[in-house]
């Protein structure tokens, strides 16, 4: 079973500053997803990234996926109160796989 | 608004109990999952059906079972309920079955087994 860490679990920061979470696993995978939900909500697709070492800019949020393609990070700069959610990484293993794995999630809380 | 459909939203019932989960799938996607979400275990993967056909197993119980009608929406079964069942049940959705398959979430059963 491929495992996703997620680092930190709870994050609370004021509006306008900068944070970085983690997605960190020992497994190789062939792309990694990150999805961000609120309250009563379902995951929303974020990005997707898929080739070692590539950098995905959304707005103030830009995506990372290491070169060894076991870990991601997900930045945001200037955090806004819209922020605000739980920030899943999930990735699809190799092979036949075809199972996305959920990390536990970082639950971001952007205070005003 | 994903496009994908859950329904109920809210389930109470009791132990022992069974219970029908029912989602719709985005309009053109073939793919249906079924997740579990509790506080504890996060987002676990419980089974995929592609085109009417289970692709892919995951932390699915004896207890739980799903299928794909033709017309693609998905059931989820739940029987013999315990109170650890209680947690949210999410479906969702894609167009194929590959690999990097971008996911559409619906906004969830909340089950409540009490």
């Amino acid at each position: 079973t491929q495992l996703l860490e997620q680092s930190p679990q709870f994050l609370s920061i004021q509006e306008g500053e900068n944070l970085t979470v983690y997605c960190n696993s020992s497994s190789v995978f062939s792309s990694l997803q990150w999805y961000r939900q609120e309250p009563g909500e379902g995951p929303v697709l974020l990005v997707t990234v898929v080739t070692g070492g590539e950098v995905k800019k959304l707005k103030r949020l830009t995506f990372q996926f290491g070169d060894a393609r076991k870990d991601s990070s997900l930045h945001i700069t200037a955090a806004q109160p819209g922020d605000t959610g739980l920030y899943l990484c999930a990735g699809y293993s190799g092979g036949s796989n075809y199972k996305l794995t959920f990390g536990k999630g970082t639950l971001l809380t952007v205070n005003p | 608004d994903s496009g994908v459909t859950q329904t109920p939203k809210h389930l109470i019932t009791a132990t022992g109990q069974r219970v029908t989960l029912r989602c719709s799938p985005r309009s053109g996607d073939l793919s249906v999952y079924w997740y579990q979400q509790s506080l504890d275990q996060g987002l676990q993967f419980l089974i995929q059906y592609y085109n009417g056909e289970e692709r892919a197993k995951g932390n699915i119980l004896e207890r739980f079972s799903a299928q794909q009608f033709p017309d693609l929406h998905s059931e989820l079964n739940l029987s013999s309920l315990e109170l650890g069942d209680s947690a949210l049940y999410f479906c969702a959705s894609s167009v194929w079955a590959t690999r990097n398959e971008k996911l559409f979430f619906g906004s969830g059963t909340q089950l409540s087994v009490l």
